[in-house]
């Protein structure tokens, strides 16, 4: 069975900080990467996601994410957080072909003006 | 295109009571499915389908209950509600094909006492 593993539960920053959020995965095939944020009160939207060739991603709002297949790493980083990032942040998985998303337990991510 | 709605927002329900929370979708996505999302938990798939008549058992399935009639609706039914399913609850949708993203409603959030 899959599995996720976020290794922060709570990360503290202040503006202009950099960011980066760990996400390591448990899976014995080829994978899919998401990174999904939930903002205060709201839904779960996608940041970026990965599905093959270039292991650096590039998603919205000026994130990015690495998948490292040697490290089953999927990191997310933003080289400059703002106080409106202040969000739950979500790192899943799914198998190759598979429409079943396994999620980690999420990193909170709260950022001081 | 209104995206997948869910229906209702909040709900209080009495330990024993039956009720159905409702998820629609208008963009002709094969794929749904629900999940419940619990502080310091993450998000856990509960049931899932891949198409108008066929529905499986995600990773907690216990004490709910799917069918999927249409191809746009996919309500999940307590039978006897449980202080232990108080949670908020979120439906998704995508395509089967391709690298698609999957798309997540604004969710239920229920309180059994």
């Amino acid at each position: 069975a899959q599995s996720v593993s976020q290794h922060n539960h709570h990360v503290i920053l202040s503006e202009a900080a950099s960011l980066e959020l760990g996400c390591n995965y448990s899976y014995g095939g080829t994978v899919n990467l998401f990174w999904y944020v939930q903002y205060p009160g709201q839904h779960l939207q996608l940041l970026l996601k990965y599905f093959s060739g270039d292991p650096l991603v590039k998603g919205i709002k000026g994130f990015e994410a690495e998948f490292i297949k040697s490290k089953f790493s999927f990191n997310l980083r933003k080289p400059s957080v703002q106080w409106s990032d202040t969000a739950e942040y979500f790192c899943a998985v799914s198998g190759a072909g598979s429409y079943q998303l396994t999620f980690g337990k999420g990193t909170k991510l709260s950022v001081i003006p | 295109n209104a995206g997948v709605t869910q229906t209702p927002k909040f709900q209080v329900l009495k330990t024993g009571q039956s009720m159905t929370l409702q998820c629609a979708q208008d963009m002709n996505h094969e794929y749904m499915s629900w999940y419940r999302q619990d502080p310091g938990m993450g998000l856990r798939l509960i049931h899932y389908s891949v198409g108008a008549g066929i529905t499986d058992q995600g990773e907690v399935p216990n004490g709910y209950n799917v069918s999927r009639s249409t191809t746009e609706d996919f309500p999940l039914r307590l039978l006897s509600a449980a202080p232990s399913q108080t949670s908020v609850y979120f439906c998704a949708s995508r395509k089967i094909a391709g690298m698609e993203t999957q798309y997540f409603g604004p969710g239920t959030r229920l309180l059994v006492l």
